[in-house]
């Protein structure tokens, strides 16, 4: 089974630094995918950045940007020039990849942050 | 697009009760999920359906019954409710097995 596990519970960072939320995850599979999901105060789930596993490129979205470590099966997520707006909970979630795969995903506990002005 | 749609937004239950929690896409998504989020943790899935007229178990199915007769409709239903499924729910979509699309939720206490 799959697992995804996110260590930081709460972080805070300032307006306009920059910041990394970690992510690990346990999987036998070869093929899958990883995203972060944002949810602000409005319990809204947002797609934030999504990484295959086959590409070794690190995805980016303008600040955005994940650095990921296949062999180490880690998945961190940089914030860069962080907003106000910013201020969420983020989850990292695991999907398999390949013709049996049913598009379920599995989340992490979460890490919260507040981006303080 | 309204995409995804969540009714009700709250809802308060007794212990024993009984409902539906409304989920529809206008997307025409042959995938669609039904996720719940009990407080400061990740989402969990409970049913998710392939396409009309198939669905299966997720996590956490126990208390709960789907069905899903229109590519449109996924309704949830909680027989008997529990203290225990005090949580906000989550309904998704998704064309292929990839991006999801959410609702907004729908926040459900039984007392």
């Amino acid at each position: 089974a799959q697992t995804v596990t996110q260590s930081q519970p709460e972080m805070s960072v300032q307006e306009a630094e920059t910041v990394t939320l970690s992510c690990t995850y346990d999987t036998s599979e070869s093929n899958y995918y990883l995203f972060w999901y944002k949810q602000p105060p409005s319990r809204q789930m947002i797609l934030v950045i999504r990484q295959e596993a086959y590409k070794q490129q690190n995805a980016t979205e303008n600040r955005f940007s994940v650095n990921f470590q296949k062999a180490a099966k880690s998945f961190s997520l940089k914030i860069s020039d962080s907003q106000l707006g910013d201020t969420a909970m983020y989850f990292c979630a695991f999907m398999k990849g390949g013709s049996s795969n049913t598009g379920k995903l599995i989340f992490g506990q979460g890490t919260t942050l507040q981006v303080k002005p | 697009n309204a995409g995804v749609t969540q009714t009700p937004k709250f809802r308060i239950l007794k212990i024993g009760q009984s409902m539906t929690l409304q989920c529809a896409q206008d997307m025409n998504h042959n995938y669609m999920y039904w996720y719940r989020q009990d407080p400061g943790m990740g989402l969990k899935l409970i049913y998710y359906s392939v396409g009309a007229g198939i669905t299966d178990k997720g996590e956490v199915p126990n208390g709960y019954n789907v069905s899903r007769s229109t590519t449109e409709d996924f309704p949830l239903r909680l027989e008997l409710a529990a203290p225990s499924q005090t949580s906000v729910y989550f309904c998704a979509s998704s064309y292929t097995r990839g991006v999801k699309y959410f609702g907004p939720g729908t926040r459900l206490l039984v007392l």
